[in-house]
């Protein structure tokens, strides 16, 4: 149980083009998803926490006209990286909080997506 | 602030032999501890967590941690490694704030050699 879902794994893009990436949870309801931006051989920075029917909070630093998170279900968050520039090429990593886990539950995470931008 | 410290970048051992990954934290009031790994283009898997009760957690894989409060440790160790034990180790401390984000260690590669 505690499935994560990350979509897509690996993408390329045009300089200046928008990519979506989406995170699901597959067999829990997560109120709350935190995407996460990971650099080579760096750990993990969060980005924003998103929450279900509200606005996303972003971390110090973050674009929030830059990376747009919309989480519009209890299974379902998205990660918008609008007009893409070469330096948001990264790993961007979603993870999830089953509901009602709040205050010891573990986080699950998806697999990651790779983006690249040309 | 809740932080977590991991003082190595890498740790290498041999095949068969115990293996230790350190972590410290800095918190305020009670800790709330986890483990996690990453293999290569992958995303974290959760390896064991403290949240109270016994200082000596098992995990997943064989791997166990310790927590001391006195030292603010919470080492992850395992007692024979494998080589597919080789992977990114973060340790990460949840934040006491809303949203009880976690706040990940900056990571430490784990080598074990055949």
């Amino acid at each position: 149980g505690a499935v994560v879902s990350q979509h897509p794994s690996r993408v390329i893009c045009k300089s200046g083009t928008s990519v979506k990436i989406e995170c699901r949870s597959l067999d829990f309801q997560a109120t709350t998803m935190f995407w996460y931006r990971q650099f080579p051989k760096q750990s993990l920075m969060l980005m924003a926490t998103s929450n279900e029917g509200s606005k996303a909070t972003y971390e110090q630093g973050v674009e929030k006209d830059k990376f747009l998170i919309n989480h519009a279900s209890l299974t379902l968050s998205t990660l918008t990286v609008t007009s893409a520039h070469p330096e948001d090429s990264s790993f961007y990593i979603c993870s999830a909080r089953p509901r009602g886990r709040g205050n010891t539950g573990e986080l699950f995470f998806g697999e990651g997506s790779r983006l690249t931008v040309l | 602030a809740q932080s977590v410290a991991q003082p190595e970048d890498q740790v290498n051992v041999a095949e068969g032999n115990p293996l230790t990954v350190k972590c410290t934290y800095s918190v305020s009031g009670n800790p709330y501890l986890f483990w996690y790994v990453q293999y290569p283009n992958r995303g974290l898997q959760f390896l064991l967590k403290y949240i109270t009760g016994d200082n000596l957690v098992k995990g997943s894989y064989g791997f166990e941690a310790e927590f001391n409060k006195s030292q603010t440790s919470f080492h992850l160790k395992k007692p024979s490694a494998l080589v597919s034990d080789s992977a990114l180790y973060f340790c990460a401390v949840r934040d006491g704030g809303a949203t009880n984000k976690l706040i990940f260690g900056t990571g430490t590669l784990l080598a074990v050699q055949p």
